[in-house]
């Protein structure tokens, strides 16, 4: 199975911080890599996929890079509801694996 | 609109057995293949299970192969996974969530609101 590794587990940001999190897959997964956001009782909702599209309706100040086995997701300019937690998913190979999400909170 | 309403959680003992249902509409489902992935509580997401849009196409986790099963109604537009066997570490919050092809890339674009599976004796 394809391991996905996301760092850091958990971040501590203000508004209108810079915030980066990363993905590493355990194998070269080419763009098959999702980004998803999930707020506390909610179910998770797409943010990203094939590594760097864009949901539509998703804010521009999200951006998502990488390929082979290292991605990014970025966040340009912290805004209050962006405060969530933060899953990676590789659709390369069966089975599917999450990372094991990053926790983004208030500083 | 896009809808997708799982049903089916409940306690259950361990070693029972449950059926979940996904009641889907807004969209061609019979076109769609569906996964479903599940969240212990405070815990990540973890993937369960897939089906292709004919059902004839079937992929499972590691750690439910052989005790669950996924299955379809395309006529119904219903989706199903079959729980036996069940463990404490099954407990979870079950989501059902539709498959989406976009740039050649699987993901997820909608997802049910989760049905809570609870074992325990």
């Amino acid at each position: 199975d394809i391991q996905m590794t996301q760092s850091p587990s958990s971040l501590s940001a203000s508004v209108g911080d810079r915030v980066t999190i990363t993905c590493r897959a355990s194998q070269s997964i080419s763009n098959y890599l999702n980004w998803y956001q999930q707020k506390p009782g909610r179910a998770p909702n797409r943010l990203i996929y094939a590594a760097s599209t864009l949901q539509s309706g998703v804010p521009s100040r999200f951006s998502g890079s990488g390929s082979g086995t290292d991605f990014t997701l970025t966040i340009s300019s912290l805004q209050a509801e962006d405060f969530a937690t933060y899953y990676c998913q590789q659709s390369y190979r069966m089975p599917r694996t999450f990372g094991q999400g990053t926790k983004l909170e208030i500083k | 609109e896009v809808q997708l309403v799982e049903s089916g959680g409940g306690l259950v003992q361990p070693g029972g057995s449950l059926r979940l249902s996904c009641a889907v509409s807004g969209f061609t489902f019979r076109s769609y293949d569906m996964n479903w992935v599940r969240q212990a509580p405070g815990k990540g997401l973890e993937w369960v299970s897939y089906i292709s849009s004919g059902g004839g196409t079937t992929y499972y986790g590691d750690s439910v192969k052989g005790r669950f099963t996924i299955s379809r109604d395309n006529a119904k537009n219903a989706l199903f996974l079959q729980m036996n066997s069940l463990r404490a570490e099954d407990t979870a919050t079950y989501y059902c969530a539709r498959v989406a092809y976009g740039d050649y890339a699987e993901s997820l674009d909608y997802w049910g609101q989760g049905t809570l599976v609870t074992v325990s004796s």
